[in-house]
This record gives C-alpha cells, sequence and structure tokens, in this order.
C-alpha cells in the first residue's frame, strides 16, 4: 500500500525558509487523481492543514499561510514538497505529509499520512 | 484555538463504552459539510477512522461509529479496548475560511 514519509531539518533558524520533502512508495504519486497535503500540529495544539498540490500542478493553501507557503511536486522522484518562508517560533510543530482522497471539498479527507517529523524554529 | 471544538480527554474502562464529541458551526459542519475523525497511537501516523460522517475504511473494526446532527458529530468508540488509548481529531471543510479544518483532538484514556 501506499506510504508516504517526510525528511528535513529539524531545526531552522527564525526568518529563515523550512523546506520539507515528503517520499511516495508503493504507489505513483501521478496515478489515482489524488491530492498531496502538507498538515502541522503545534505541541498542544490541534492539526492545521497547510495545502495540498495535484499532480497537475494546482495547488490550495490555507489562506492564513498563503503568503509564506509554496508546494511543488517532483513526479520523477514520487516526490512533494513544503517550502515555508520567514519562519519564527510559532512555527514550530510536526510537519505531517498526507494523501487526500475526494475532488469534493466536502468528502477531502487524508489518507494514508507520513509519520510525522518535527520542525524547531530557534537560534 | 480550534475552528471545531473537541473535548480535551475523556475516559472510560475496558468494555465500557464512550463518545467524543466534535462542534462545529454554519460554515462548517452545520453547513452540510462531512465529518471525518482520525486516530493517533503513539508514535505512529495518524490513520483514518471514520469518513463521510459515518463510514468506516477497511480493517477498523465496527467497534468505532460515527454520527452527526446539526452543527456537531461524535464519535463513539464501544468495547473499550486498551489498544484504544490514543489520540482523535475530526476533520471538516470551512466555507468562510475556504479550507479544511480540524477540532483540537481527545486524548482517550482507558482506566
Amino acid at each position: 500500500q501506499v506510504q508516504l514519509r517526510e525528511s528535513g531539518p529539524g531545526l531552522v533558524k527564525p526568518s529563515q525558509t523550512l523546506s520539507l520533502t515528503c517520499t511516495v512508495s508503493g504507489g505513483s504519486i501521478s496515478s489515482g487523481g489524488y491530492y498531496w497535503s502538507w498538515i502541522r500540529q503545534p505541541a498542544g495544539k490541534g492539526l492545521e492543514w497547510i495545502g495540498r498540490i495535484y499532480t497537475s500542478g494546482s495547488t490550495n493553501y490555507n489562506p492564513s499561510l498563503k503568503s509564506r507557503v509554496t508546494i511543488s511536486v517532483d513526479t520523477s522522484k514520487n516526490q512533494f514538497s513544503l517550502k515555508l518562508s520567514s519562519v519564527t517560533a510559532a512555527d514550530t510543530a510536526v510537519y505531517y505529509c498526507a494523501r487526500g482522497t475526494s475532488s469534493s471539498n466536502s468528502w477531502f479527507r487524508f489518507d494514508p499520512w507520513g509519520q510525522g517529523t518535527l520542525v524547531t524554529v530557534s537560534s | 484555538q480550534s475552528v471545531l471544538t473537541q473535548p480535551p480527554s475523556v475516559s472510560g474502562a475496558p468494555g465500557q463504552r464512550v463518545t467524543i464529541s466534535c462542534t462545529g458551526s454554519s460554515s462548517n459542519i452545520g453547513a452540510g459539510y462531512d465529518v471525518h475523525w482520525y486516530q493517533k497511537l503513539p508514535g505512529t501516523a495518524p490513520k483514518l477512522l471514520i469518513y463521510g460522517n459515518i463510514n468506516r475504511p477497511s480493517g477498523v473494526p465496527d467497534r468505532f461509529s460515527g454520527s452527526k446532527s446539526g452543527t456537531s458529530a461524535s464519535l463513539a468508540i464501544s468495547g473499550l479496548q486498551a489498544e484504544d488509548e490514543a489520540d482523535y481529531s475530526c476533520q471538516s471543510y470551512d466555507s468562510s475560511l475556504s479550507g479544511w479544518v480540524f477540532g483540537g483532538g481527545t486524548k482517550l484514556t482507558v482506566l
């Protein structure tokens, strides 16, 4: 079955750009009409949707983060990536990648997920 | 503060039934958008538990059930087992925010 794994630096300095990659295994990122998504969870808080990308390259971002977020896909490597610029301590969180299912906003859910990676923003 | 409101914690003894609520508003659950539930066991990836309010993915025991009414949804777990001890989160779409939103998560403790 499809599995996802996040990778990237665990420590980022304030004002710099956070960069993470999600590697998809067990299936092609280009098949099936799925949306590939990023979600994060600060310690002690709820999950927050960051954004998603379709295999065509079309993206949707959380309006609260849109000015700082870029999600891209590399189908040749079966990977998709997240860049979050101008980070602050408030961006410290566990970052998850996930596959989004369904083109309907209502029916859209995340399955499966990666295990998550902790990113700390600190000097 | 999460858009969807869940109790921070619930608990129950083995074999008992517990419910976890997820309260939204007229721009998400109350607008008719579906609710999905996730289970996060310690050290593992979050897992889809219930989708479309009431549906269980293949492999999820029928001890888990979902419901929705008005601006709220609920996850019920019957016949509690020690392995059910986990964090549970609800998710829906919010038309005002133009994106997908989650609850703050509920930690289930099996006594």
